[in-house]
């Protein structure tokens, strides 16, 4: 079954930098990968996803690139904001039969002022 | 207007009890999930249904047993509780073809002492 590894666990940034988190998956036929944003207590709840015949997506500050030859896929958030901490969880889903999502380990991404 | 409500939100009871969660979805998704997160906030499948018809089933305890009246819900009832089964479970639904959104619910924290 599909398995997908998540890094780094926790990530602790300056208010302003840049960060990236970065998930690889098992599964050849997987091609739908979306990235989860979970705030203290809340619900998962999807910030952006990405299909396998596009490399790269962004929507404002949030990027996500995928190599489907190396099997990665990045979370990049630039320009970030203490309202941006949370944990944020990647996924992957395959091509075939029916969806099934098999999150990564999460990241717990804390930005200071 | 809450898309996947479930309740309850809290649930504390004691080892050995039967309790039960439900789950409601208004979007008019065809499939609905069960997700566990635990204490280290992992996310894992549990079960998985699609108008009704269980999909997926992880290896899971018979001790759990979900149940789909109609595509617009999917309970979860859970026996003789353990203390390992303390955790927080999240309803979820899509649309049901692939590589969409999952949309989760507010989450139930249970806890067993």
């Amino acid at each position: 079954g599909e398995n997908v590894e998540q890094h780094p666990s926790t990530l602790s940034v300056q208010e302003g930098d840049s960060a990236v988190i970065k998930c690889t998956y098992s599964d050849s036929a997987s091609n739908y990968f979306p990235w989860y944003k979970q705030e203290l207590g809340k619900r998962p709840q999807l910030i952006i996803d990405i299909r396998s015949n596009v490399g790269e997506k962004k929507d404002q500050r949030i990027a996500v690139t995928l190599n489907k030859t190396a099997k990665h896929f990045s979370l990049h958030i630039t320009e970030t904001q203490p309202e941006d901490s949370a944990v944020y969880f990647c996924a992957a889903s395959r091509s075939t039969g029916f969806q099934k999502l098999v999150f990564g380990t999460g990241t717990r991404l804390l930005v200071s002022p | 207007d809450t898309a996947v409500s479930q309740t309850p939100k809290y649930l504390v009871t004691q080892m050995g009890n039967d309790k039960s969660i439900k789950c409601e979805q208004n979007l008019g998704h065809d499939t609905m999930y069960w997700y566990k997160q635990d204490s280290k906030k992992f996310l894992k499948i549990m079960f998985s249904y699609n108008n009704k018809e269980l999909i997926i089933n992880e290896t899971v305890p018979n001790r759990f047993s979900p149940k789909s009246p109609d595509k617009a819900h999917l309970n979860l009832h859970i026996n003789s509780l353990e203390l390992g089964d303390s955790a927080v479970y999240f309803c979820a639904s899509s649309p049901g073809h692939l590589n969409t959104e999952a949309f989760f619910g507010q989450g139930t924290r249970l806890t067993v002492v």
